[in-house]
């Protein structure tokens, strides 16, 4: 499965545009990108999944280059609410247990009153 | 509220003594799976069911760990003799298999080994 790479950390004013850009280079053509977000003390949370281009719904757009190598999960106007662990994950979500992988660091957001 | 239970929330035992948490996934879902996470680091993949069949185990999974699903609902993870490196959040997490499979995570089982 392929390996990702994020920032370890970042920090965000409350009401500014947040991107976390992950780095995928070795993504398979049948894989799919996913974020999850995890609060302390809590299980993961599903966020946003695409394949290409773009894709938004009511918590954040994910933007996806042509080559796939890349991809930007973008949280817009973030509140204190959002400070939180984000990890990208890359895998084929049509085949078996594909999430059976190791989430990695992720990166950790702090938002800034 | 339908999600994923897990108990007990939080565990603390000593060292040799063995534990079993339980997960409860949501009701229609048929793949449920378990990992661990240690402080600063992400969760670990440890197993997976599909219905009650175990279909997959990490190296991480030692001869003291097992897991069940004997219905193919809830599972147990139990931990044999345990050890002070045992000591994380061991998380549940449940899906339905179709096209772009999504896990739905519950919140976790906090284990100290003393």
């Amino acid at each position: 499965l392929a390996k990702t790479t994020q920032p370890i950390s970042m920090d965000s004013y409350e009401g500014q545009e947040v991107n976390i850009t992950c780095s995928h280079n070795n993504i398979a053509t049948n894989d799919y990108i996913t974020w999850y977000q995890q609060f302390p003390s809590q299980g993961p949370r599903f966020i946003i999944q695409g394949y290409k281009t773009k894709v938004t719904n009511e918590v954040a757009s994910l933007f996806i280059p042509a080559d796939r190598k890349s991809s930007t999960l973008s949280l817009p106007r973030v509140s204190l609410s959002d400070t939180a662990v984000y990890y990208c994950l890359v895998g084929d979500p049509n085949s078996g247990g594909y999430q059976k992988v190791t989430f990695g660091t992720g990166t950790k957001l702090q938002v800034i009153p | 509220d339908t999600g994923v239970s897990q108990n007990p929330r939080h565990k603390i035992t000593k060292r040799g003594q063995n534990v079993t948490f339980r997960c409860d996934p949501i009701s229609e879902h048929n793949r449920l799976y378990w990992y661990r996470q240690t402080l600063g680091q992400g969760p670990e993949f440890l197993t997976y069911f599909q219905n009650e069949a175990q279909l997959e185990k990490s190296r991480l999974l030692s001869d003291r760990f097992s897991a069940e699903r004997p219905k193919g609902s809830f599972s147990t993870l139990e931990i044999q003799r345990t050890e002070q490196g045992d000591s994380a959040m061991y998380l549940c997490a449940s899906s339905l298999v179709a096209q772009r499979e999504t896990q739905y995570f519950g919140p976790g089982t906090r284990l100290l080994v003393l």
